[in-house]
């Protein structure tokens, strides 16, 4: 069981340059979520996912795009990569609502860096 | 949209001294609130969490959390604070069905030898 996994860890990108960013669980959660993390910002929530197929827009979903294809995957793209989108980006995924299910699981992070 | 503040980025205790990390949060019903920790390169790392049964909340390694509805607060408390507890916390928030969490802005605890 290796819960939550991110590919790649690290990524250097120059400006323009599109990437995907994969995050991959194992524990048949339904909701899956995509943060950044910049200093002194704690964590803001980019787009976020309720299930297999579906896609919402979370506080700063500008210049990302997501897909939810299968439910164990939750993709993030950055079309054309800019300097402010430079940060530690972590999935993390529930199992579903109700107050058993509603911790957070997360990935180690990724740490993208655009020039 | 539901806010967390978190008083304090930098807290420095001596170890076997109290840990309070303070955290209020604004919010027009009672929310789920979370403590999280990360350590340095890892990803975050559930200590606790209120969802409206006891409001008083104990969490993993002898940390725990009061919930204080005429405060909006939650602060984080540990009775002796050991070196292996330096690390980054994090409050969070999230909306009544978990559709979105609402993270703090985080506070680094420095424990002296």
């Amino acid at each position: 069981n290796a819960g939550v996994t991110q590919t790649p860890k690290f990524r250097v990108l120059k400006t323009g340059q599109s990437m995907t960013l994969l995050c991959a669980q194992d524990m048949n959660h339904e909701y899956m979520y995509w943060y950044r993390q910049d200093p002194g910002m704690g964590l803001r929530l980019i787009h976020y996912s309720v299930g297999e197929g579906t896609t919402a827009k979370g506080e700063v979903p500008d210049g990302y795009n997501v897909s939810r294809l299968k439910k164990q995957n939750f993709l993030l793209g950055l079309e054309s990569a800019a300097p402010s989108q430079t940060s530690v980006y972590f999935c993390a995924s529930i199992k579903g609502t109700g107050r058993a299910y509603n911790e957070q699981f997360f990935g180690p992070g990724t740490r993208l860096t655009v020039l | 949209a539901q806010s967390v503040t978190q008083l304090g980025s930098h807290v420095s205790v001596s170890e076997g001294a109290l840990v309070l990390l303070r955290c209020n949060y604004s919010s027009s019903v009672p929310p789920y609130l979370f403590w999280y920790v990360q350590y340095p390169n890892q990803g975050l790392q559930l200590l606790l969490k209120y969802t409206s049964a006891a409001t008083l909340v104990k969490g993993i390694n002898g940390f725990e959390a009061e919930f204080k509805k005429s405060e909006t607060s939650f602060h984080l408390t540990k009775p002796s604070a050991h070196m292996s507890d330096a690390a980054e916390y994090f409050c969070a928030v999230s909306d009544y069905n978990f559709n979105k969490f609402y993270f703090g802005s985080g506070t680094k605890l420095n424990v002296k030898p």
